[in-house]
């Protein structure tokens, strides 16, 4: 089945360290994106790609990094830069030029720094 | 630049009554329209779209919208709402020419009383 796949579920990190979420898709989508949720909040927008080694700065990129070295994978490090890095991260794709748009989601993962 | 605006931050109703969750967007050509359902602690799923054709769309669990150009709202509906609809329902709006790159609401969260 197609789909994307993000991991870990859960994952639990002391402050002052780096961590990176993994994202990957097997949709064979050209666009990828990285999103932020705070309880009770809607979406907020990090970081997309709409193609392969290249990436855009969303609304909140401050203390975070990707990269886009494969068209199936799209990793987020959340660095010790990030104030306030607990909250859960949503990873989704589409397709990016002649299609409809939709955006396909990962099952999110919940990261919580202490 | 595209804005979504759901109006509503929490609705209740009684199962088996109708519902109705608003949204309204700011954008000057035809947008791409979507609505998303997210349970709790997991990804967005996709509910239905509309971009183009028939302004009444039907989606899944027995979801429809209805695209009104003149208001600027793309409302989402069901007739008859079952407990298991209680989630949190995102509006979004993508554009041709960001190649797929959506702008979400705040989102509604919907609670059903038995």
């Amino acid at each position: 089945d197609g789909g994307i796949t993000q991991s870990p579920k859960y994952l639990f990190r002391k402050e002052g360290q780096n961590v990176t979420l993994s994202c990957e898709q097997n949709l064979n989508h050209d666009a990828m994106y990285w999103y932020r949720q705070d309880p009770g909040q809607g979406l907020r927008l990090i970081y997309y790609s709409q193609i392969v080694n290249d990436f855009q700065k969303g609304d909140i990129a401050e203390g975070y990094s990707v990269s886009r070295e494969k068209k199936e994978s799209f990793p987020l490090t959340v660095t010790s830069a990030q104030k306030n890095p607990t909250a859960f991260y949503l990873c989704a794709s589409s397709i990016a030029f002649g299609g409809s748009y939709e955006q396909y989601f990962g099952p999110g993962t919940r990261l919580t720094v202490t | 630049a595209q804005s979504v605006t759901q109006p509503d931050i929490h609705i209740t109703v009684s199962e088996g009554a109708s519902l109705e969750l608003r949204c309204n967007y700011s954008y000057g050509a035809t947008p791409y329209l979507f609505w998303y359902v997210q349970s709790p602690g997991q990804g967005l799923q996709l509910l239905l779209k509309y971009f183009s054709g028939d302004t009444l769309v039907q989606g899944i669990k027995g979801f429809e919208a209805e695209f009104k150009r003149s208001q600027s709202s793309f409302n989402l509906r069901k007739p008859s709402v079952h407990w298991s609809d209680a989630a949190e329902y995102f509006c979004a709006v993508a554009q041709n020419t960001n190649a797929g790159k959506s702008t979400f609401g705040d989102g509604t969260t919907l609670t059903v009383k038995p």
